[in-house]
């Protein structure tokens, strides 16, 4: 049963455009929330990460945005990069279930120049 | 600096045969975990080590064993291999085992089982 849903499996943006991944989750523990981005053939590296006290949080061009009530969040990419081309994955985890993260199936942007 | 690296890089094994995925880490990092990644499915938890000396299942154990030889090791073993566990495998590491703390993940084994 996948805890962490991410329903677009592929977005294509514009460069220069925003990029808004979405990302929605079923367990109400989940606090903690991650986005990582994937290359192929390398592993996921982490990019940003937002706790269940906040709504927001923004780094750079990324800003992560959490609805507890709708149990979604989305990632926003801002202006979009062709070099942003990737696998995106969400991931969350709960204070009582150690560092296991629950990833969803991961969104593929491809941002074209 | 290599951050986590794993060995092999790609593996194809015969049903009912063994091997040891290999993973390093030179972060100094406490905590390291294995996944598996299959097609349409997000990486999934196979075993993790909060800290040197332990060991504890994650979501998918089955078919596999894992070793903490010291604090920058974590072997998986496949001990007699499955086409279900054909699968992309990564090794990750974080400074503790808070469920805040980064995971930092390596470039993965490719495995295929025939």
């Amino acid at each position: 049963d996948q805890q962490v849903k991410q329903n677009s499996p592929s977005l294509s943006v514009q460069e220069g455009r925003i990029s808004i991944l979405n990302c929605d989750y079923t367990n109400s523990m989940f606090d903690y929330f991650l986005w990582y981005k994937k290359y192929p053939a390398e592993g996921p590296t982490f990019l940003i990460s937002i706790s269940s006290i906040k709504d927001k949080n923004e780094d750079g061009r990324f800003t992560v945005f959490l609805n507890k009530s709708a149990k979604h969040l989305s990632l926003h990419i801002v202006p979009s990069q062709p070099g942003d081309s990737a696998v995106y994955f969400c991931a969350a985890s709960s204070q009582t279930g150690a560092n296991n993260l629950f990833f969803g199936t991961g969104t593929r942007l491809t941002v074209i120049p | 600096n290599a951050g986590v690296t794993q060995t092999p890089k790609f593996q194809v094994l015969k049903t009912g045969q063994s091997m040891t995925l290999q993973c390093a880490q030179d972060m100094n990092h406490n905590s390291m975990y294995w996944y598996r990644q299959d097609p349409g499915m997000g990486l999934r938890l196979i075993y993790y080590s909060a800290s040197e000396g332990t060991t504890d299942k994650g979501e998918v154990p089955n078919g596999y064993n894992v070793s903490r030889l010291n604090k920058r090791e974590f072997s998986l073993r496949l001990e007699s291999a499955a086409p279900s566990q054909t699968s992309v495998y990564f090794c990750a590491s974080s400074g503790g085992p808070r469920y805040t703390d980064t995971q930092y993940f390596g470039p993965g084994t490719r495995l295929t089982v025939l």
